[in-house]
């Protein structure tokens, strides 16, 4: 079964750190591209950053671009968000999301079930 | 960045009626690299259309998508009871990757 599995999410304090990790199963992870997207409770989709196959090409939504590291481990079959001097408006529930087709960046057809990360002292 | 508009933010419609949810891009969306996702409550989006027109796979041909450049249009041809969920947008051509605000489709 093609699967995403996020974890890592919590409570955490403003202005530190927190990693979350995307597991996959069911596909040959290394051949698509991989992606975080975002969703407060509630309200609207969010892209966070997207990272290519080989992790040549890798983007970020300008909210995050500084404090956010995307990042993949081929052979773990994994992929990774390190969220740095996090914000109160990065509370939402994370979803890794992996490209519709080889070679191609978006199109987000495999959807994990989500991590909440919720930023509050 | 290319902001997408979604109109209108919501319908109310009954099962057996023909829905036309409307995006809007501020520029052209590179190669009419645009996806419509649908989303109900508690569970993650589902890919419906990438490529602004070609149906993702397992989804039923009662929805079809079209447009190209700025104006993208999904259609759902007599409305079952679940498809009644909030329907995105999302352009996949440049970066950043873009979400649209959201229509949702609810029970009249």
């Amino acid at each position: 079964e093609v699967q995403l599995v996020e974890s890592g999410g919590g409570l955490v304090q403003p202005g530190r750190s927190l990693r979350l990790s995307c597991a996959a199963s069911g596909f040959t992870f290394d051949d698509f591209a991989m992606h975080w997207v975002r969703q407060v409770p509630g309200k609207g989709l969010e892209w966070v950053s997207g990272i290519s196959w080989k992790s040549g090409t890798i983007g970020y939504a300008d909210s995050v671009t500084g404090r956010f590291t995307i990042s993949r481990d081929n052979g773990k079959k994994s992929l990774y968000l390190q969220m740095n001097s996090l914000r109160a408006e990065d509370t939402a529930l994370y979803y890794c999301a992996r490209a519709f087709e080889r070679g191609k960046w978006g199109g987000f057809d495999i959807w994990g079930q989500g991590t909440m990360v919720t930023v509050s002292s | 960045e290319i902001v997408l508009t979604q109109s209108p933010g919501t319908l109310s419609l009954s099962p057996g009626e023909r829905v036309t949810l409307s995006c809007r891009a501020s520029q052209s969306v590179s190669s009419n690299y645009l996806a419509w996702y649908q989303q109900k409550p508690g569970q993650a989006p589902r890919l419906l259309i990438y490529g602004a027109s070609s149906r993702a796979t397992g989804i039923p041909d009662r929805f079809s998508g079209s447009g190209s450049g700025t104006d993208f249009t999904l259609t759902i041809n007599r409305l079952e009871p679940e498809d009644f969920a909030v329907y995105y947008c999302q352009q996949y051509g440049s970066s950043p990757l873009t979400f649209g605000g959201g229509t949702k489709v609810e029970i009249k």
